[in-house]
């Protein structure tokens, strides 16, 4: 069973729009992570969030952390065709071992050009 | 690219074989994970080998198996293989401690039948 759920479960924007994905979770974490994954294939990191955080930055990303309602946004500005994927926030929870990561259900945005 | 490489890329078993994947850890890493990706799911956590010991498991039962060896390269052996073990495998390395970037492989996409 997966640890999280991310919403919503499809996103569908045009090229240039915002695109906020959100993300929440059940258990006390030590750290939160976003990743992407094209197409059923590896997936790419892109931005970690620790839980003494609220908010992080990295390029076109802005993550927000909010621990009191275990919930986690991810937001891609500009967004590019390019940035047509599924992604997946990941926690790093407190009781189990360091970097076993639960993943959530994913959402697949569509940036249409 | 990640310098994590996973081995096959496909492959198919019938239901009742074993099968082993391998994965070749990113230079200097000494913590491996592993992952099985249902078609349209998120990553659900196997199991992490850190110094050649098991550094804990996911609620996978005991015919799936692992193995670390001195090089950090990794294995994951599946027995009595069953028609829902057909899934995406992820293999991803880091170095251990929480918050450490895991980097993905591309994954062995395996067919049971």
């Amino acid at each position: 069973s997966q640890q999280g759920e991310e919403d919503p479960q499809a996103l569908s924007i045009q090229e240039g729009e915002n695109a906020t994905m959100n993300c929440s979770y059940k258990t006390s974490i030590n750290n939160l992570q976003w990743y992407r994954q094209n197409s059923g294939r590896g997936l790419v990191h892109l931005i970690l969030i620790r839980s003494n955080e609220r908010e992080k930055h990295s390029g076109r990303l802005r993550v927000t952390l909010d621990t009191s309602k275990k919930s986690s946004s991810l937001l891609i500005t500009a967004s590019r065709a390019a940035d047509t994927a599924s992604y997946f926030c990941a926690t790093d929870r407190v009781q189990t071992g360091a970097n076993n990561l639960f993943f959530g259900t994913g959402t697949r945005l569509t940036v249409i050009p | 690219e990640t310098g994590v490489t996973q081995s096959p890329t496909h492959l198919i078993k019938t239901r009742g074989q074993q099968v082993t994947l391998r994965c070749s850890s990113q230079s200097g890493h000494n913590t491996v994970s592993w992952y099985q990706q249902a078609l349209g799911q998120g990553p659900q956590f196997i199991f992490q080998y850190y110094r050649e010991e098991e550094n804990g498991r996911g609620n996978f039962p005991p015919r799936f198996s692992g193995l670390q060896f001195p090089n950090y390269s990794s294995e994951l052996n599946v027995n009595a293989l069953e028609l829902d073990d057909s899934a995406l495998y992820l293999c991803a390395s880091s170095w251990t401690g929480s918050g450490a970037e895991a980097f993905f492989g591309q994954g062995t996409r395996l067919t049971v039948v």
